[in-house]
């Protein structure tokens, strides 16, 4: 069983560049989660996608997208990027969206914005 | 909005001690508790939930249970181990008005010296 993979490790942008951060989901998972990791503190949720379809979303602006596809690997975008958006990016899949469902965590793509 | 509010660390314990770590959770809905650890070095991995009110979670020698009468779910282990080091968060899923979110807290990381 193939666990939750992340491309790339790392990645330095400049301020007003684009980003797209890609997650391969745990084998037989359907739902997947995109989250933000600033040093030293909790992970942040920016949202969820379940079978293609955005269902939930945390407190980032819309220049934060996301994408699932149908073999349910994803990506998210971040356009116009900001010094502070230079944290660990962690994408988390499950077996389906209910919430009751354990996540189970990529490594994460550490992003640096200069 | 929901909200996990977990005791700051570090924490610092000697080994064999009895650890607590208070995890207290506000939710407009019926949440799913959690438990995730992160060892040095490694990615966020489970470590036990609770689905709902008075379930007890447990794994390792971690227990958990779910309080919805005081919002609480504090993590405990009778005698912690050096292996146990690492940064433990507390963690809800819940479905509000808008959809799906998972909410961390901060994090409290444990020492456990030998």
């Amino acid at each position: 069983e193939t666990g939750v993979t992340q491309s790339p490790t790392h990645l330095i942008k400049t301020r007003g560049q684009q980003v797209t951060l890609r997650c391969s989901s745990q084998s037989g998972h359907n739902t997947v989660s995109w989250y933000q990791q600033a040093l030293g503190q909790g992970p942040q949720f920016i949202f969820q996608y379940y079978r293609e379809e955005e269902n939930g979303r945390g407190n980032f602006p819309p220049r934060f997208s996301g994408l699932q596809f149908p073999n349910y690997s994803s990506e998210l975008n971040v356009n116009a990027l900001e010094l502070d958006d230079s944290a660990l990016y962690l994408c988390a899949s499950s077996f389906d969206n209910t919430g009751r469902e354990t996540q189970y965590f990529g490594p994460g793509t550490r992003l640096l914005v200069l | 909005g929901d909200s996990v509010t977990q005791m700051e660390g570090p924490v610092t314990l000697s080994e064999e001690a009895f650890l607590t770590i208070n995890c207290t959770y506000t939710a407009t809905g019926y949440p799913s508790l959690f438990w995730y650890v992160q060892y040095p070095g490694e990615g966020l991995q489970l470590l036990l939930k609770a689905t709902k009110a008075d379930d007890k979670g447990s794994n390792k020698g971690f227990e958990a249970t779910y309080r919805k009468e005081t919002t609480s779910f504090h993590l405990e282990k009778g005698s912690v181990q050096v292996s146990d080091s690492a940064v433990y968060f507390c963690a809800l899923s819940d479905w509000e008005t808008g959809g799906f979110k998972t909410i961390f807290g901060a994090g409290t990381r444990l020492f456990v010296k030998a």
